[in-house]
């Protein structure tokens, strides 16, 4: 949806490097959802913020939402094998209220390689 | 395994053709989602409903398309006269919602892979 622009599209790093996948939005977002997904499965949830300069942490991923709600930022530092794979932000965009309806942005396929 | 099932895993069907899809969500969610996803993109949003209610259905759901849950548990998706165009992966998703407002953490299924010939 172009609602949700995620940037870049795609990414190819070094096992061990850092990287960053972003996600924005023109509109105020009631929630932001990052989920990964394997090739031809479905979407594995990573994390889920809500409030404006939230951060959250699971293993090696950290994930930001802005204070303005608008773009959130996902971190892995030193990247292995297994964080391959594409990476989407969905997000809740209220249109008056939480909806629990996710738009979803195209996804960062990322590639590590060894 | 208490995660989202989803079933069958993959489905070709000939044009024209009706197919069903089943999803059982996650034990004692109330909310049930459906969405469709085509090659390179994000998921979209099909429907969704709370308990057995139907609460919305998306433009992109024509009248070919019908969903339910009966009983509020597990929720079938049926696509009647298929065409090509519906090729793509049905993905469906649960939450748990407590009361209005609010967000909340949607988990979802390994989907049904759809390929109309």
């Amino acid at each position: 949806s172009q609602e949700l622009e995620q940037s870049p599209q795609s990414l190819i790093v070094q096992e061990g490097k850092n990287l960053t996948i972003n996600c924005t939005s023109s509109k105020t977002l009631y929630g932001l959802y990052w989920y990964k997904q394997k090739y031809g499965e479905g979407l594995i949830f990573l994390m889920m913020l809500q409030k404006g300069g939230e951060e959250k942490s699971h293993e090696k991923i950290t994930a930001k939402l802005d204070e303005k709600k608008q773009q959130s930022s996902l971190h892995i530092t030193a990247s292995q094998p297994s964080h391959a794979g594409i990476y989407l932000c969905g997000a809740d965009m209220g249109y008056g209220g939480a909806t629990n309806k996710l738009i979803f942005g195209t996804g960062t396929l990322l590639a590590v390689q060894p | 395994d208490t995660g989202v099932s989803q079933n069958p895993r993959h489905k070709i069907t000939k044009r024209g053709q009706n197919v069903t899809f089943r999803c059982d969500p996650i034990s004692e969610h109330n909310r049930l989602y459906w969405y469709r996803q085509t090659l390179g993109q994000g998921p979209e949003f099909l429907t969704y409903f709370q308990n057995e209610a139907q609460l919305e259905k998306s433009r992109l759901l024509s009248d070919r398309f019908s969903a339910e849950r009966p009983k509020g548990s597990f929720s079938t998706l049926e696509i009647q006269r298929t065409e090509q165009g519906d090729s793509a992966m049905y993905l469906c998703a649960s939450s748990l919602v407590l009361g209005s407002g609010g967000t909340y953490e949607q988990y979802f299924g390994p989907g049904t892979r759809l390929t109309v010939t």
